[in-house]
């Protein structure tokens, strides 16, 4: 099942914050970042495992709620760098295929 | 080092013929996957591999859509009687590893445009 995204479209001055969320419906076993610039590939930011740490770097960090089954992903002091869509995908099980959801839209304006 | 290379970048075909597409992994990659991604949409799973073999085909669309991965590198997808609505970005991805305790990034290469007329 796939996971659902939100909002699925945002607009920020740079500068401002952002929070993206990725629920599932299903136990998690990690939670996969990445985003896609337009006609680019999809580029990988980070991974949350069950159990596991909040995960960050520079200005973009993420947190998993494993009962939650959610996990948000924060961007701090957006850049114009920063616009893209992002793409949270969910494993359920060690090993198992990636499921990603439909996509944030999100536009950094200077 | 290289990154993931798909080839052909673009392919034009007319609706019936048959298509075959490349990926070509990082080398030392055990895992590899194709996704589709139609315009302004997300991204579909197809199928993945471990080594040679595919544990999970069921994002196959239709028996139209094959694929094949040969000495734990390059894999191919094969499209049979092409339909316009395969019309799509086909992105393949690789993984250094799968499964385990740990999960493992995926890198993307530049996907294949596919339109069919």
């Amino acid at each position: 099942q796939q996971p659902v995204q939100s909002p699925q479209a945002v607009i920020l001055r740079e500068g401002e914050d952002a929070v993206i969320n990725c629920s599932s419906s299903k136990a998690l076993y990690s939670v996969h970042w990445y985003r896609q610039k337009h006609g680019e590939a999809p580029v990988f930011l980070m991974i949350l495992l069950k159990g596991g740490e909040q995960k960050g770097h520079e200005k973009i960090s993420a947190s998993f709620n494993e009962k939650k089954q959610q996990s948000s992903l924060y961007l701090t002091a957006s850049q114009l760098s920063y616009s893209g869509t992002y793409f949270c995908g969910t494993e359920w099980t060690s090993g198992s295929r990636l499921t990603f959801g439909e996509g944030t839209q999100l536009t950094v304006n200077p | 080092g290289a990154g993931v290379s798909q080839s052909p970048s673009n392919k034009v075909t007319e609706k019936g013929k048959d298509v075959e597409l490349r990926c070509d992994p990082i080398s030392g990659h055990t895992a590899l996957y194709w996704y589709r991604q139609s315009l302004g949409q997300g991204l579909e799973f197809l199928i993945y591999f471990q080594g040679n073999s595919a544990p999970d085909k069921s994002g196959l669309p239709s028996d139209r859509f094959s694929a094949e991965r040969t000495g734990g590198s390059v894999s191919t997808l094969t499209i049979q009687r092409t339909q316009q609505e395969d019309s799509a970005v086909y992105l393949c991805a690789s993984s250094l590893s799968w499964g385990g305790r740990s999960s493992y990034e995926q890198y993307f290469g530049p996907g294949t445009r596919l339109t069919v007329t």
